[in-house]
């Protein structure tokens, strides 16, 4: 079964130009999140998708983050216009259980490095 | 917001030690999770422990949940070089989907 992959690995843009990341979760998982890592710092929460909602968006840094979930499948996130501190890896995730669960594993994406030059 | 302190920040070690890092929180998690993170990989889980003083082994890793909830601590005995990699210790609230990270261990592992 294949697991969460991500698209682009990597990606270098300039300053103020326009990014879009995307994620396909494992196939059959109604949770997705977005995290992301900038470097050496913990990897830090921006979102939740319960298929296509957003149950939680309370990490997502500012309005020039855009994270859709359109049909409730794969997941993509804008960033724009980039800036600086936008740079840092980040890391899509999807889970099976629902609420209620003890404990809903997520399972990890390899990750988008993104640097905003 | 919730926060985690890892440590230590990296170990350099010789194969065949043990290791051990440890997370403290000043907030209360229900679940406290262990991840690995090897290089151009994303993170995987190693060990959840689900109620406070629970100690849970996985192979040669070891972990507990403090008994205030609020810490924990990772244990790998016996190193090898495919120990190598960054250690995330990670909570959760209820319900379990929000998870707040740490900053990560670098471990090193000399053979």
């Amino acid at each position: 079964e294949a697991g969460v992959t991500q698209f682009p690995s990597h990606s270098v843009i300039e300053k103020g130009q326009t990014v879009t990341l995307r994620c396909d979760p494992i196939s059959g998982h109604d949770n997705l999140y977005w995290y992301r890592r900038v470097m050496g710092k913990e990897i830090k929460f921006l979102l939740h998708f319960v298929k296509e909602s957003k149950q939680d968006e309370s990490g997502m840094p500012n309005n020039r983050f855009l994270a859709e979930r359109t049909g409730g499948t794969y997941s993509t996130l804008k960033v724009q216009p980039a800036e600086l501190e936008d740079s840092g890896v980040y890391f899509c995730a999807s889970s099976q259980a629902g609420r209620g669960s003890l404990y809903n594993e997520q399972f990890f994406g390899p990750g988008t490095r993104l640097t905003v030059l | 917001g919730q926060q985690l302190n890892q440590s230590p920040q990296s170990m350099f070690i010789q194969e065949g030690e043990d290791v051990s890092m440890n997370c403290t929180s000043s907030s209360i998690f229900n679940t406290w999770l262990w991840y690995k993170q090897d290089p151009g990989e994303g993170p995987v889980l190693l060990i959840a422990l689900y109620k406070a003083g629970e100690l849970t082994s996985n192979g040669r890793l070891t972990a507990q949940f403090g008994i205030t909830r609020k810490d924990s601590f990772l244990n790998i005995s016996a190193s090898i070089p495919s120990d190598v990699g960054i250690y995330f210790c990670a909570g959760q609230l209820s319900g379990g989907f929000k998870t707040i990270f740490g900053a990560g261990t670098r471990l090193f592992v000399k053979a």
